[in-house]
């Protein structure tokens, strides 16, 4: 079975443009969780989708946004990039059964660098 | 929310030796609790995991213990090898699928 992939692995972007990151789950699996990891911050959980829709969320600006689509694949979007959204962003997928905590399986990361 | 917090942040041992990384939780609704490596470039790979209807598990050379009163559980890697020098994460999640990590744990194994 095929892991969880991320594209592109690399970016480098300028302050104020937007960017667009996309990740594809294992196959079946329906929830989709992303991450940013700083080395000041750790990894802080931005939000998860299950099914389309936003389950959860974490505490980050509405710069941050996401979807999901019917095939599950995710795209998360940071819109009015700052120096400080330079960072690995990491997507994460499960099956996302309700009820059920769940092994989360980690894709490789997109790094984001903003000049 | 839940806090977890993670120590040390560094550990250095000598190949063979048992290597301990100890986490606390503050949620008290947490009930799973995964252990995740990261190598350099890549992403967290889960090794072990540990729900809360249980006090130890363990899998070849890693453990890992949850003590749900005092809230905290920890990884234990046993007959070192260079291999196992990574970056590993504690997490703790209360079923919202918001899971949340502890600050990580730079392991490296002296040969």
């Amino acid at each position: 079975k095929a892991g969880v992939t991320q594209t592109p692995r690399y970016l480098i972007k300028t302050r104020g443009q937007q960017v667009t990151l996309s990740c594809s789950p294992i196959s079946g699996h329906r929830s989709v969780s992303w991450y940013q990891q700083t080395p000041g911050q750790g990894l802080q959980f931005l939000f998860e989708y299950f099914s389309e829709t936003q389950r959860n969320k974490g505490n980050f600006p509405g710069r941050f946004s996401g979807r999901q689509f019917s095939n599950s694949r995710s795209e998360m979007n940071v819109s009015t990039l700052e120096l400080g959204d330079s960072a690995l962003y990491l997507c994460a997928s499960s099956t996302g059964l309700s009820g059920l905590q769940e092994t989360q399986y980690f894709g490789p990361g997109t790094r984001l660098l903003v000049l | 929310g839940e806090n977890v917090e993670q120590h040390p942040s560094t550990l250095s041992v000598q190949e063979g030796d048992s290597a301990v990384i100890k986490c606390t939780y503050s949620d008290s609704a947490s009930n799973y609790f995964p252990w995740y490596k990261q190598e350099l470039g890549k992403g967290p790979q889960l090794i072990i995991d540990i729900r809360s209807n249980v006090g130890e598990k363990k899998d070849q050379r890693i453990a890992v213990t949850l003590n749900k009163t005092a809230k905290h559980f920890s990884l234990h890697i046993t007959e070192t090898q260079p291999e196992d020098s990574a970056v590993y994460f504690c997490a703790a999640d209360n079923n919202n699928n918001d899971m949340r990590f502890g600050a990580g744990t730079r392991l490296t194994v002296k040969p």
